[in-house]
């Protein structure tokens, strides 16, 4: 089955940028949507498609995707953008929707 | 504005059979290019995605656990259901389901873009 390997941890200082990864083989041939979740909540839709941007959602927010890599950047991190992200994708071949294992960032 | 609420049983017991119950507002499943799934969260770890049935009626299922899933709508009331046959401890989880959309029929680029609140399911004698 597919494997999206996520980094467990992240930390940046406010106002800083904030990169969070997400690894699977030739995932830049797939498409590749990020979640944002609070604890005790559901989580949130932040990017899809790669770099799509739902309209609630801030531009310090975007996303790309390549070769093995699709990363999620946070630009101008502020303290409530701590939070787990989990990247997900579609594997057409099983037809499975597969998520990653989750990255915390910690804002300083 | 979408919303959706998931509803069913906190505890059932080992073997017994999990039914819960979606109930959305703010958009039809009559609508083409709309899904809605469920996704479950065990405590502390990543979300992992279970079914999604589409507007069509077509339906999709993990692989793994395929054999003990159901989806099932009901349009008349704004409703989906899912059923989880031989519940087990390892299946205690936090149960979401979500709106899904894409592109008409090409099912993989279907993205969850709203979810419920989610309830907890735990699975004990």
């Amino acid at each position: 089955s597919y494997v999206l390997t996520q980094p467990p941890s992240v930390s940046v200082a406010p106002g800083q940028t904030a990169r969070i990864t997400c690894g699977g083989n030739n995932i830049g041939g797939k498409s590749v949507h990020w979640f944002q979740q609070k604890p005790g909540q559901a989580p949130v839709l932040v990017v899809f498609n790669d770099s799509d941007r739902p309209s609630r959602i801030p531009e310090r927010f975007s996303g790309s995707n390549a070769g093995n890599t699709a990363t999620l950047t946070i630009s101008r991190v502020e303290a409530g953008d701590e939070a787990d992200y989990y990247c997900q994708v579609w594997d057409g071949g099983s037809d499975h929707r597969v998520f990653g294992g989750g990255t915390k960032l910690t804002v300083l | 504005q979408i919303t959706l609420k998931e509803s069913g049983p906190t505890l059932v017991k080992p073997t017994e059979t999990l039914t819960l119950t979606c109930t959305f507002s703010g958009f039809s499943l009559t609508t083409s290019e709309v899904g809605v799934g469920w996704i479950r969260q065990p405590p502390g770890r990543a979300p992992e995605w279970l079914a999604l049935i589409f507007w069509d009626d077509d339906k999709r299922y993990s692989p793994s656990l395929r054999s003990r899933l159901t989806i099932t709508k009901d349009t008349s009331k704004n409703q989906v259901a899912l059923t989880m046959t031989n519940m087990d401890p390892v299946d205690t989880a936090t149960y979401y389901c979500a709106h899904s959309v894409g592109i008409s029929v090409v099912r993989g680029t279907y993205y969850f873009d709203y979810w419920g609140q989610g309830t907890l399911v735990t699975v004990s004698s």
